[in-house]
This record gives structure tokens, sequence and C-alpha cells, in this order.
């Protein structure tokens, strides 16, 4: 069975910091790398769709990197503002049973005016 | 275009109670996937229907079951209800069953069930 980690589980940083977190997976029948960013009372909302080694993804002042031969996505924020507030989760499908997603456990940002 | 639905927004149970959780998906979208977060994890699959069918179950006992009606919305059952299935139920819809590419899940905003 598939395993997503992510770290670090809690993240608290000023406005106006960057910063960044990452999700893990295992680097063998790698499928695909999606990031969701996840706000309280909300729905989880697509940031990224990975597939590619070395793919460079943005939106805005969020950007993410993959590795899949390591088996590593980073997620970078560029000058956190408050509204970044969220939980940030990692998800990759498990192999051969490509509508199973599979999500780490997340990576909770608080930004502090 | 209307996103992803689910009614009801919270719902408090019994143990040994049933419960019945809705999901409208997102319009174009033919397959719909359930997921529980527990406190403190992320969400765990618990099972996805396409075109009427389960296509692919997760590490769930047979008391979760579902439903996908030909306008593609589903349901989630669960009987028996025990403690441990107090949790955020997420459910998703996409354009096919493959997680790959560019073809996104999109999820509704959940279904908190508390069984007391």
């Amino acid at each position: 069975i598939l395993n997503v980690e992510q770290s670090p589980q809690s993240l608290h940083v000023q406005e106006g910091d960057s910063t960044n977190f990452t999700c893990s997976f295992p680097s063998s029948n790698f499928y695909a790398l999606h990031w969701y960013r996840w706000e309280t009372a909300k729905s989880p909302e697509a940031l990224f769709v990975m597939t590619l080694n070395g793919d460079e993804k943005k939106k805005g002042r969020i950007s993410a990197t993959l590795n899949t031969k390591e088996g590593y996505s980073y997620l970078y924020i560029k000058g956190s503002q408050p509204e970044d507030s969220a939980t940030y989760l990692c998800a990759s499908p498990e192999y051969n049973q490509g509508g199973k997603l599979i999500f780490g456990q997340g990576t909770e940002l608080s930004v502090k005016p | 275009e209307t996103g992803v639905t689910q009614s009801p927004t919270h719902l408090i149970k019994t143990r040994g109670q049933q419960v019945t959780l809705r999901c409208s998906s997102q319009s174009g979208h033919n397959t719909v996937s359930w997921y529980q977060q527990a406190l403190g994890q992320g969400p765990q699959f618990i099972f996805q229907y396409y075109r009427e069918e389960e296509n692919g179950r997760g590490n769930f006992p047979p008391r979760f079951s579902g439903l996908q009606f030909p306008n593609y919305s589903s349901e989630l059952n669960v009987n028996a209800l025990e403690l441990d299935d107090s949790a955020l139920y997420l459910c998703a819809s996409s354009q096919s069953p493959w997680t790959s590419g560019n073809n996104e899940q999109f999820f509704g905003p959940g279904t908190r069930l508390t069984v007391l």
C-alpha cells in the first residue's frame, strides 16, 4: 500500500515570510502527485497535479516542484499572507487503482499578521 | 458551473443506527469518490463509483456501502454505526475514474458525522 507522508505537521510563520513544506512518496510505480489547499469549513481546493519528474508548477505566490526519482515534492509559498493559512494536503493515486488517492496527513500553515 | 455539494452539513447519530450521506457531483463529472477524514489524519479512501457501479474500494467493512444514480449523484450509507465512525466524510467528483494527468478530483465541503 502506498504511503504518503508530509512534513512538518504544522508551521507558524509571520506575514511576509516565505515557507516550504515537503511531501514524500514511494518513487517506484509513480503515477501523479496532487496538491490541495484546504481552508477551515471549506472544500479542499486543487492547487496542482504533477506527473513528470522535474515538473515545476506555479500559481501566484505558490509553486511546487517534483522529484519522482527520489520520491518527494516541495510546495513553496513566497511572501506568506494571512489568507494563506490553511491545511495543505498532498496525495498520490494508488498504482493500478487510478481513482484511489492516498493522502498525506497534511501540513497546517498559520500565517500571523 | 455548480461545484460539488454535500448534505447534510452536520449529523449526530447514536451507536447502532444507520446513516445516509448525499453528494451531488460537478456538472460533466461521471465519477464520485468518498473519503473519511478522522481527526489528525489525511482523508482515507472509502470507495469510488463510476457509471453507477462501484469501481474500487479501500479498507472499509461492508457496512459502508454506496450508490450512484443516473445523474451521477451519490449516496454513502453506513450501517450499525460505531463510535469510530465519527469523522468528516468528503466526496469528490471527477471527469473519469482515472486520477492522472490533469484529471483532478473536485471535493465537496464534507459532512461532519458524530456518533454518540
